[in-house]
This record gives structure tokens, sequence and C-alpha cells, in this order.
């Protein structure tokens, strides 16, 4: 039962264009998430979050969406960059249910020169 | 500041054989977790422990145990390897509920 979802495996866009990640989650009791950026053996590294009593975060570049009622994320990436080309997950913690940090999938994105 | 830091960098094992994965973090932080990455899999919770002396159960448990002695370390053993172990294991800490996780640089384990 994946309580994080992000359900495409790739996304390819042009530099200087916008990219969108996208993440779903089923657990209502979620009130933490946040992105990663992952380069090959690496291991991931923090980018932005946002609680759920906010709809938006924005940290330069990125800008993280969140609506509650959708249970739906997004990252937004503008403008992308071809140094953005790495594999990003979403992931999500419930303070009511003991804090675990679950994440998806993730989502590779490449950004064309 | 070294942050989180993990050893072996890579292993391999024979089925059967114990293995202990250690995982060591000097920011004083509360939260630790085991995660491995599966391709199409994304990043699976293994066991976590919120402080020193409790530990949890996370998404795939099962052939897997962990300890919490001190703030510092949070070792992962597999008692009995198996080849369906074959991944890369990532550990991981952060300060508290509503603070970003920072994450070692893996452990790539292969089970034969």
């Amino acid at each position: 039962d994946q309580q994080v979802k992000q359900n495409s495996p790739s996304l390819s866009v042009q530099e200087g264009r916008i990219s969108i990640l996208n993440c779903d989650y089923t657990n209502s009791m979620f009130d933490y998430f946040l992105w990663y950026k992952k380069y090959p053996a690496e291991g991931p590294t923090f980018l932005i979050s946002i609680s759920s009593i906010k709809d938006k975060n924005e940290d330069g570049r990125f800008t993280v969406f969140l609506n509650k009622s959708a249970k739906h994320l997004s990252l937004h990436i503008v403008p992308s960059q071809p140094g953005d080309s790495a594999v990003y997950f979403c992931a999500a913690s419930a303070y009511n249910q003991g804090g675990k940090l679950i994440f998806g999938q993730g989502t590779e994105l490449s950004v064309k020169p | 500041i070294a942050g989180i830091t993990q050893a072996p960098t890579s292993q391999i094992l024979a089925a059967g054989r114990r293995m202990t994965l250690r995982c060591t973090q000097d920011m004083r932080h509360n939260a630790m977790y085991w995660y491995r990455q599966d391709l199409g899999l994304g990043l699976r919770l293994i066991h976590y422990s919120n402080t020193a002396g409790t530990t949890g159960k996370g998404e795939v448990p099962d052939g897997y145990s962990v300890s919490r002695a001190n703030t510092d370390d949070f070792p992962l053993t597999l008692a009995s390897a198996v080849p369906s172990q074959t991944s890369v294991y990532f550990c991981a800490s952060r300060r508290g509920p509503f603070t970003e996780a920072f994450f070692g640089q893996g452990t790539r384990l292969t089970v034969v």
C-alpha cells in the first residue's frame, strides 16, 4: 500500500522552460511534505519542504504547491537548467503517526540544452 | 562536520551470512531512518527511531533489525542475508518531525 505516489517515472523538458513534478498521497494525516533531489551514486539531498498549514512555499527557482483536498503536491522548477537533471523524490510524514518519513517512487527529470 | 556516515560503501555477501550496516551521525539528531532503494520502487522505509532507546517498523521491515543504543549510531542488521536484499541502503537523520532529513552516501549491498 503505497502512501506516497509519483506516477510519472520520467520527465523531459527543454532548458529554460518550467519543470512540473507531481506527487499524490493517500494518508490524510500527513502534515509535512518534502522534495529531495538525487544524483547517481549519491545520497538524496533536501530541496524544499512545506507544512500542511500552507499551500505554497518558494525558494529561488523552486516552488512547492500543496492541495490538501486533492491530496496532491507539486514541485515547479523555473527556469529549468541542465544541472537539474536528476531523480526527484517527494516525501511525507505525520506527526501523530510516529513521524515516519515515507517516500515516493521518484521521477527522473532530464533537462535538455 | 561529517554529517552522516555509512559503512561499508559497498559489500558482496554470501547468502545466509549475517551483516551489519553501520550509520553514524554527529548532528545530535533525534530521529534516524533506514531505507532501501530499488529500481522503480523508490526509497522504502525499513526501520526508524525517533529517539535513542526506541525503534519502529517501516514499510519493509522483514529480515532486518535495528538498535538505537545512543543518539549517534543506528546500525542495521541482516541476520541471514537473502538475494532479494540486494539493494542500495541509505541511512538518514533529522532533528524532529517538521525538519528536513539528511542522508548518508549509501551502502551498495549485493547478496549472492
